[in-house]
């Protein structure tokens, strides 16, 4: 069964702590994303990665941090620079940069307290 | 301004009924159109491209203006199962790709 899988679905973590969120994919496509979710509000990128050993910043790439070392793998590290890191996180991917459909993971709720 | 701006609802109707959603965007040069569907608490799915022309897919519905930078989305005979948070998406290109930039949501309510 091909997909995205994301862990954990929920993550509690302590303020001033790193975390990082696993995402795979058995998709074999080559571009992958990192997308935050608040309340109300549209998807916004953090990361995206259009091939192994290569990541882009997105629109609000601060307090985070990626890697790309294999294709089917892009964790994503959200650091203690992060000033509100509670939010609802999704990894996508799709054939390319510019292709139309992007498929997502099911996403992990990140509550930091 | 937002790129991307749907109203966020929520649009409540009875079953059966006909809703429409709008979306506008400001790049001019954006290249393709989409709406996803996201269900409460998941993630979003892609549920339809927009073509120029207009397309239709079994009940839905959307169509594109580019001279008005608008979007629309139609749905006849709702479903109670239709029920889900409805997004514009538009892909722009950036420096080095393209990017998809997503609108907020419309959020639509089907009662029984």
């Amino acid at each position: 069964d091909g997909g995205i899988t994301q862990s954990p679905k929920y993550l509690f973590r302590k303020e001033g702590q790193n975390v990082t969120l696993s995402c795979e994919q058995n998709l074999n496509h080559d571009a992958m994303y990192w997308y935050r979710q608040d309340p109300g509000q549209g998807l916004r990128l953090i990361y995206y990665s259009q091939i192994v050993n290569d990541f882009q910043k997105g629109d609000i790439a601060e307090g985070y941090s990626v890697s790309r070392e294999k294709k089917e793998s892009f964790p994503l590290t959200v650091t203690s620079a992060q000033k509100n890191p509670t939010a609802f996180y999704l990894c996508a991917s799709s054939y390319a940069t510019g292709y139309n459909e992007q498929f997502f993971g099911p996403g992990t709720r990140l509550t930091v307290l | 301004r937002k790129e991307v701006e749907q109203d966020p609802g929520p649009f409540n109707v009875p079953e059966g009924a006909t809703v429409a959603f709008n979306c506008t965007y400001s790049n001019s040069a954006s290249q393709s159109f989409f709406w996803y569907r996201q269900d409460c608490r998941k993630e979003p799915k892609l549920l339809m491209s927009v073509y120029s022309s207009g397309n239709e897919d079994g009940r839905f519905t959307a169509q594109l203006n580019r001279a008005s930078q608008y979007i629309s989305l139609l749905i006849r005979d709702s479903k109670l199962s239709d029920s889900a948070t409805y997004l514009c998406v538009v892909l722009s290109a950036g420096d080095s790709s393209y990017k998809l930039i997503f609108g907020s949501g419309t959020r639509l309510l089907v009662r029984p």
